[in-house]
């Protein structure tokens, strides 16, 4: 069983639209983010979510709109698309007692490519 | 603010050899927390190690150490008898020790090819 997944893996869209990105984890964990890594493989948070609560918001425009309905479940939704938005976002997890252990576990990654 | 820096955008080795990755973070925090994550082709990221600044100690999971320079804010990685597998991009990441939000962040990346 994967531990986090996402869906869906590759995502192609044309500029202006409107997409989501759906993550599960089903390791237990209270703690979720997404991170985001563009072509240059530089990775940086965007959001995360603790319990369902937003605790991160790393100045992300407000086209993202991140949605926790429960604790194992953290969605990404983008709207008005821009080329700039092309990238690779990952979903992780983490248990938030033993948050300071750093042991986030990944997804795969969705690959979002906007023309 | 911190920042983490690999200043090595690509390296190769031979099957069978040992190689280091560097790493050095900027930051006035006292406690923290320094990592390296593998990212295969496969692009999920996997931890490899991990260590607590308040540890001398380095730390190491079987064929990967780390040596850990606080005062240089140096965290290099050793490969030992490097495996085709080990192919990958590897991350640097440094977390505040007071952090109760699990941010992590990252370095630039360093490719690393296992060579037959």
């Amino acid at each position: 069983d994967t531990a986090v997944s996402q869906t869906p893996k590759y995502l192609v869209t044309q500029m202006g639209n409107d997409k989501s990105i759906k993550c599960e984890q089903n390791l237990g964990h209270d703690t979720m983010y997404w991170y985001k890594q563009d072509s240059k493989k530089f990775l940086k948070i965007m959001f995360s979510y603790n319990n369902k609560e937003l605790i991160i918001n790393e100045t992300v425009p407000n086209r993202f709109s991140p949605k926790s309905p429960d604790k194992a479940h953290l969605n990404l939704h983008i709207n008005s698309l821009e080329l700039g938005d092309s990238a690779v976002y990952f979903c992780a997890s983490s248990q938030f007692a033993g948050v300071r252990t750093g042991e986030l576990f990944f997804g795969e990654g969705s690959r979002l490519t906007v023309l | 603010a911190q920042t983490v820096t690999q200043s090595q955008p690509e390296m190769s080795v031979q099957e069978a050899e040992t190689v280091t990755l560097s790493c050095t973070y900027d930051t006035s925090e006292s406690n923290y927390y320094l990592f390296w994550y593998k990212q295969p082709p496969s692009r999920q990221m996997i931890l490899v190690i991990r260590q607590e600044a308040y540890k001398q100690q380095n730390a190491t999971e079987n064929r990967f150490s780390v040596n850990f320079q606080k005062a240089a804010k140096s965290f290099s990685l050793k490969i030992s008898d490097s495996q085709l597998g080990d192919t990958a991009m590897y991350f640097c990441a440094f977390m505040k020790g007071s952090s109760n939000t699990g941010k992590l962040i990252f370095g630039q990346g360093t490719t690393l090819q296992v060579k037959p």
